[in-house]
């Protein structure tokens, strides 16, 4: 059974660092493509972006790249999101997803979400 | 910068058909762009319905279809039921290996 497990519920303030982790189970975590999928308070899905743990091949929304930096450690079957420096702004839930076989681009497994707040 | 749309919100009546539909504010819809559509009830991840266009993920029932109409990606749910009440989000595939998520559609069964 695929399985996402992501890492607990984050509270931090303004300019403090912070990663968050997706640890996949139950197939091949370094020949899948994995994503994150951000949802601010009372808004939509937003495509942050992916990667490829196998080699760590990573591509970003233009609306993420330079904000969050997305990494995996294969040896532990695990990706991560981080931020240097957070924003109040960065308050959301975050998901990671894994990518579908096939070049269709979709996301078939979900893990539950990361619930991350960031206030002074 | 090109932008996925979605119908805001809809309603359908129990039993009723409806089709949301995702569209680009700067093109066509094909089946290039892999379209998939989501559903996500409040406090929940998202659930995967549809894939490549029009195929179903696994153990999504039949009434959910997805098709191209005209110049957009359509989701067409038959036979309304009350617990299919959710949003609903299409993303569509816009090369580079970049993806985009529609704004959602709060679809309302009444």
């Amino acid at each position: 059974e695929v399985q996402l497990v992501q890492s607990g519920v984050e509270v931090k303030k303004p300019g403090e660092s912070l990663k968050i982790s997706c640890k996949g189970s139950g197939y091949s975590f370094t020949n899948d493509w994995i994503g994150w999928v951000r949802q601010m308070p009372g808004k939509g899905l937003e495509w942050m972006g992916i990667i490829y743990p196998g080699d760590s091949d990573t591509r970003y929304s233009p609306s993420f790249q330079g904000q969050v930096t997305i990494s995996a450690d294969k040896s532990i079957n695990t990706a991560y999101m981080q931020w240097s420096s957070l924003k109040a702004s960065d308050t959301a839930m975050y998901y990671c997803a894994r990518v579908g076989r096939g070049s269709y681009w979709y996301f078939d497994f979900w893990g539950r979400g990361t619930l991350v707040t960031v206030s002074s | 910068q090109t932008v996925v749309t979605q119908e805001p919100s809809f309603s359908v009546s129990p039993g009723g058909t409806v089709t949301l539909t995702c569209g680009l504010s700067s093109g066509s819809v094909s089946t290039s762009h892999y379209p998939s559509w989501y559903q996500q009830t409040p406090g929940q991840a998202p659930r995967t319905l549809i894939y490549n266009t029009n195929t179903r993920s696994s153990g999504v029932p039949d009434r959910f279809s997805g098709s191209i109409l005209g110049n957009k990606a359509a989701l067409t749910i038959t036979g309304a039921q009350a617990d299919d009440e959710s949003d609903y989000y299409c993303v569509l595939y816009m090369g580079s290996d970049i993806s985009m998520f529609g704004g959602g559609t709060k679809l309302t069964v009444l």
